[in-house]
This record gives structure tokens, sequence and C-alpha cells, in this order.
């Protein structure tokens, strides 16, 4: 089944704690993005990447990494978490360029940090 | 920065009624423009996109959406809702062309009472 796949789904953590949320498609996607959803600001997307070894920041980058090693992976880097980063995050990703293609959600990680 | 207004944050409408959720967004060159529902607890899902030709698009489970450049508006509309329809719904834009950032808007909450 054609899917992206998040995990954790759920966390908690505290504040400075590294972590890594992970983001797997098995489309043979070349976008995939990350973003982060808040109540009353809808969608923001934090970084996208057109390919491997190729990253660009979206609206909201600050305060996370994210790395394109493979095609298929695109983790979350939050490497001192603060509790603004408490947040509902969601990967996408898309065939090629975003402007013509659908963009395919996971399921989304709630994070929460104390 | 491109940037994405819906106005309607929270709509509750009876079965049966007519919906039209609007959409601004702030951008003069060429978009794709873009629908998505998010069911409770789900992930975000492709009702519609527009990206040339007729400026009146049809999506999924009968959807439609209206783009008038002149305006700067893709509203979204239903004849008839139905309670399946309860959802947020999300207009995002993207620049065509080499640009890959998404913006999305704040979403509209639409509750659909049977």
């Amino acid at each position: 089944e054609a899917q992206v796949t998040q995990n954790p789904r759920y966390l908690i953590t505290v504040t400075g704690k590294k972590l890594t949320v992970t983001c797997s498609q098995n489309m043979n996607h070349e976008y995939m993005s990350w973003y982060r959803q808040d109540p009353g600001l809808g969608l923001r997307q934090i970084y996208y990447s057109m390919n491997v070894e190729v990253t660009d920041k979206g609206d909201v980058p600050e305060g996370y990494k994210v790395s394109r090693k493979e095609k298929r992976n695109f983790p979350l880097i939050l490497e001192s978490p603060s509790p603004n980063q408490t947040s509902l995050y969601f990967c996408a990703s898309s065939l090629g360029s975003v402007s013509y293609n659908e963009q395919f959600f996971g399921p989304g990680t709630r994070l929460t940090v104390l | 920065a491109q940037s994405v207004s819906q106005h309607n944050h929270h709509v509750i409408l009876s079965e049966a009624a007519s919906l039209e959720l609007g959409c601004n967004y702030s951008y003069g060159g060429t978009v794709n423009l873009f629908w998505y529902v998010q069911y409770p607890g789900q992930h975000l899902q492709l009702l519609l996109k527009y990206f040339s030709g007729d400026p009146l698009v049809k999506g999924i489970k009968g959807f439609e959406a209206e783009f008038i450049k002149s305006k700067f508006s893709f509203n979204l509309r239903k004849p008839s809702v139905q309670w399946s329809d309860t959802a947020e719904y999300f207009c995002a834009v993207n620049a065509r062309g080499p640009g890959n950032q998404f913006y999305f808007g704040t979403g509209t909450s639409l509750t659909v009472i049977p």
C-alpha cells in the first residue's frame, strides 16, 4: 500500500532532550516536506526536500533540522526541544515538484514538550 | 511571501444546506491552488486542485471550487452537505514554477448537524 509513515505517533518529552521523528514513504517520491499544525495557525511548512541531499527552509525552520540521505526517508530532528515546539507534525511527499503534484500526508505525530 | 486567508473559522450547517468556504491569497504571479480536507483524527487528503484551464474545478465527494483571478480567490462550494462532511478544510497555495514552498490557510472547521 502506498503510504507515508511517521514514528512515533505520540511523544512526550522534556525541554532540551534531543529527539527525532522519522518519516518514510514507499512511493519513490522526490519531494518530501515537514509541517506543523497549530490551532488558529493552520499548517506551516518547516523544511522541504526536492531530492536526496537537497533541503530548503520553509516558513518556520528555527529549532529544527532535517536530513535527506535516502530518497525514502526524511527525519525531523529537534536538537533541543522547547515547549513552543509542542505541536502536531505532518510529513508529506510528492512525486515531483509540488507545484504540479498532489502531496500525500502521513498520519501525524503529536509532540508535547514539557 | 505568499499568504492565504480563510475568513470562515467555524461553520455550522444543517444537512442539505449549501456550503461556500472563502479562500483568498496574496501573490501577484501565477499560482497553483488546492483544497485539502482533514476528517477528525485523520491526515490531510486532497479535495481538488487548480493548475490552469477552466476556473471551475470539480473534486471528490461533490465539492467544487472556482478560481477568480481578479479577486485572488478560490472558494470551495458544495450544493448539499452531509453529516460526513464534518471536517476541517484547508486552502493552500503554491507559486507556479520551480518554487516548492507551500502555504496553507488557517483552516475552516465545518460541523454538519444531522
